[in-house]
């Protein structure tokens, strides 16, 4: 099956600073991969995604890349805020069926 | 955007009894729903598949006759923990997937302590 390793397991950063995680998959069948980000107590709230025929995409503060060929993704947000303080799981998954997540990062943006 | 609620989103119960975690899609038809296990600071465990109208299928690991759940309609799934323990405290969290076949919906997930 599929395996997801995310890193770092923890980021502090400095508000305005760009905060990097970086996954990677072991299953060159999938095709979808979403970053969630999960508020103590919640559930995951999708933040972005990225579908296997593209390789990057961008929304305000927040993108991420897609090395299909190295099997890795990346998820970057820049002009940390506070608010950004949470933790974040990448997930793999072939046509949507089993989601593989990450173990997790946890962001600490230091205002 | 598809909304999905859990009820009750936490609940105490003692050793030896029964608890039941609902699921619902409030705005949208989900064939398919998801239920994960999250320990603190781990990430979600898939812990079983359910498929309108028929039984789940449960992640390895995973005892069938312990987590029962029901999927009887296309907008509620069920998760009953039997003969809960203090070792099945954690955070419940189901998922939904819409009749497009793409992208879960989170619920914001139950937690549950058993004394």
């Amino acid at each position: 099956g599929e395996n997801v390793e995310q890193h770092p397991s923890t980021l502090s950063v400095q508000e305005g600073d760009s905060a990097v995680i970086k996954c990677t998959y072991s299953d060159s069948a999938s095709n979808y991969f979403p970053w969630y980000k999960q508020e103590l107590g919640k559930g995951p709230q999708l933040i972005i995604d990225i579908r296997s025929n593209v390789g990057e995409k961008k929304d305000q503060r927040i993108a991420v890349t897609l090395n299909k060929t190295a099997k890795h993704f990346s998820l970057h947000i820049t002009e940390t805020q506070p608010e950004d303080s949470a933790v974040y799981f990448c997930a793999a998954t072939y046509n949507f069926n089993k989601f593989y997540f990450g173990s997790g990062t946890k962001l600490n943006v230091k205002p | 955007g598809a909304v999905v609620s859990q009820h009750p989103s936490w609940v105490i119960c003692k050793s030896g009894t029964s608890v039941k975690i609902e699921c619902r899609s409030l705005d949208f038809q989900a064939t398919t729903m998801f239920w994960y296990r999250q320990f603190p600071k781990q990430s979600l465990m898939l812990m079983a598949t359910s498929n309108e109208g028929s039984k789940a299928t449960y992640e390895q690991g995973v005892e069938k006759d312990k987590f029962l759940i029901n999927h009887a309609s296309l907008t509620l799934s069920t998760l009953t923990v039997t003969s809960a323990h203090p070792e099945d405290s954690s955070f419940y969290i189901c998922s939904a997937k819409g009749l497009a076949g793409d992208e879960q919906f989170f619920g914001p997930g139950t937690r549950l302590t058993v004394l």
